[in-house]
């Protein structure tokens, strides 16, 4: 079956780094895509990693390793701002995407 | 109308009842997707259609229709409405005209209570 794994929720402080994994297992594999989402809102895309390496954006990386079905998302220098769910998903062979449950990230000030 | 927009925002609805879900987009994506959300699962694909006249089924298709008449409008019915259909539904579109992957835009959702 297909199943995307990332934890449940994580904390971190305002002005630190925190890195939110996310481990799949997908018929195919067509690209691995971060979300964000804050509460009660729609996911907006963050990033998009087809190849392996560090894709850098701003104050957010994404990391992919496809032999290992692994992928991880950084971000730097937190606020307050950056509360919110991080949602994982990966494109299967059919170009659908398969969702992980979500990361909700709480940061203290 | 700036990129995708659902309505209505927020629906009570008795079991039983037909309810239609709207979905506008002005992009000119051809394709579009019916996600629901639950708490504690990730999106689920409800149906999909990638290109005018054209409907696929995800991986929860059963209790939803949906149809795709032009490439802007991408309606959900729910034909007798069950308390598992309460949930958060997010429409989205992607331009996959290209080919390969590319990034879906979410409208804002739907909250729906099946009482």
């Amino acid at each position: 079956g297909q199943n995307i794994d990332q934890p449940t929720e994580m904390t971190a402080t305002e002005g630190a780094i925190v890195q939110i994994n996310c481990t799949y297992q997908t018929s195919g594999f067509n690209g691995l895509f971060w979300y964000q989402q804050h509460a009660g809102e729609a996911p907006t895309f963050l990033s998009y990693n087809v190849l392996d390496g560090l894709e850098e954006k701003g104050r957010f990386s994404s990391f992919l390793s496809r032999s290992k079905g692994y992928s991880y998302l950084l971000l730097k220098e937190l606020q307050m701002k950056d509360s919110a769910s991080y949602l994982c998903a990966v494109m299967d062979s059919n170009y659908q995407l398969i969702w992980g449950a979500g990361t909700k990230l709480i940061i203290k000030p | 109308i700036a990129g995708i927009t659902q309505a209505p925002t927020s629906q009570i609805l008795a079991a039983g009842r037909r309810m239609t879900l709207r979905c506008t987009q002005d992009m000119r994506h051809n394709a579009m997707y019916w996600y629901r959300q639950d708490l504690g699962l990730g999106l689920r694909l409800i149906h999909y259609s990638n290109t005018a006249g054209t409907t696929g089924k995800g991986e929860v298709p059963d209790g939803y229709s949906v149809s795709r008449a032009n490439t802007d409008d991408f309606p959900l019915t729910l034909a007798s409405a069950v308390p598992s259909q309460t949930s958060v539904y997010f429409c989205a579109s992607s331009d996959s005209t290209s080919g390969g992957a590319n990034e879906q835009f979410f409208g804002p959702g739907t909250r729906l209570t099946v009482l």
